[in-house]
């Protein structure tokens, strides 16, 4: 069974900093590509970003609001994907949910999702 | 970014009543579509790629649709379908989702 379990969440205060977990488990997680997707009441769904598998680069990718700010990172020896979130806005309130990003004849999809974390950005 | 939405935002409906969530691209995305569903207080969850339902999905739930207006139908409204569903394209980076259609229990 496929499991993805975040942790790290909380509250900082506007310019802080935190980093997100994945524990990921049930999967061979090194082959994989995993996303990061936010959820707030006001803008519902966000792609955050994107790690491709070594195997394909490592390479990452940001959304326009994040970019420069985020980054994402994995250890395949622990099988734990992480989100660095530096220079913290209000507006980056949000669940963070980390996915497992699949592709399929051209079509990449969140094929399953943790329990999401919670990141509150206020003073 | 293409943008994606959904119509109604939400619905009221009856167990077995028929529902159809409608989704519009902005530019057209092929078949490059997926639907979630999402539960109160959990993750969403994938139920429909193309025209390929995920597996375990009920097959009361059907997907068409192509270029820029999408449709999923849930054929008989089940008490356990009472939640919000997403849409979501993959033909343009980033990958953006729908507002969401909340259904309801009239």
């Amino acid at each position: 069974e496929v499991q993805l379990v975040e942790s790290g969440g909380g509250l900082v205060k506007p310019g802080g900093s935190l980093r997100l977990s994945c524990a990921a488990s049930g999967f061979t997680f090194i082959d994989a590509w995993m996303s990061w997707v936010r959820q707030t009441p006001g803008k519902g769904l966000e792609w955050v970003g994107r790690i491709k598998s070594k195997v394909n680069g490592g390479t990452t990718d940001y959304a326009a609001p994040v970019e420069g700010r985020f980054t994402i990172s994995r250890d395949d020896s622990k099988n734990t994907l992480y989100l660095q979130m530096d220079s913290l806005k209000t507006e980056d309130t949000a669940v963070y949910y980390c996915t497992w990003l699949r592709s399929h004849a051209g079509r990449n999809f969140f094929d399953n999702w943790g329990q999401g974390t919670l990141l509150t950005v206020s003073s | 970014d293409i943008q994606m939405t959904q119509s109604p935002p939400s619905v009221s409906a009856s167990i077995g009543d028929r529902v159809t969530i409608t989704c519009r691209a902005s530019q057209g995305i092929g078949d490059r579509l997926a639907w979630y569903q999402q539960k109160s207080g959990k993750a969403p969850v994938l139920i429909y790629v193309a025209s390929s339902l995920q597996s375990g999905v009920p097959s009361r739930f059907s997907g068409s649709g192509s270029g820029t207006d999408f449709t999923l139908t849930i054929s008989s409204l089940q008490p356990e379908d009472f939640a919000t569903y997403y849409c979501q394209q993959s033909e343009s980076f980033p990958q953006t989702f729908g507002q969401g259609t909340k259904v309801e229990i009239k």
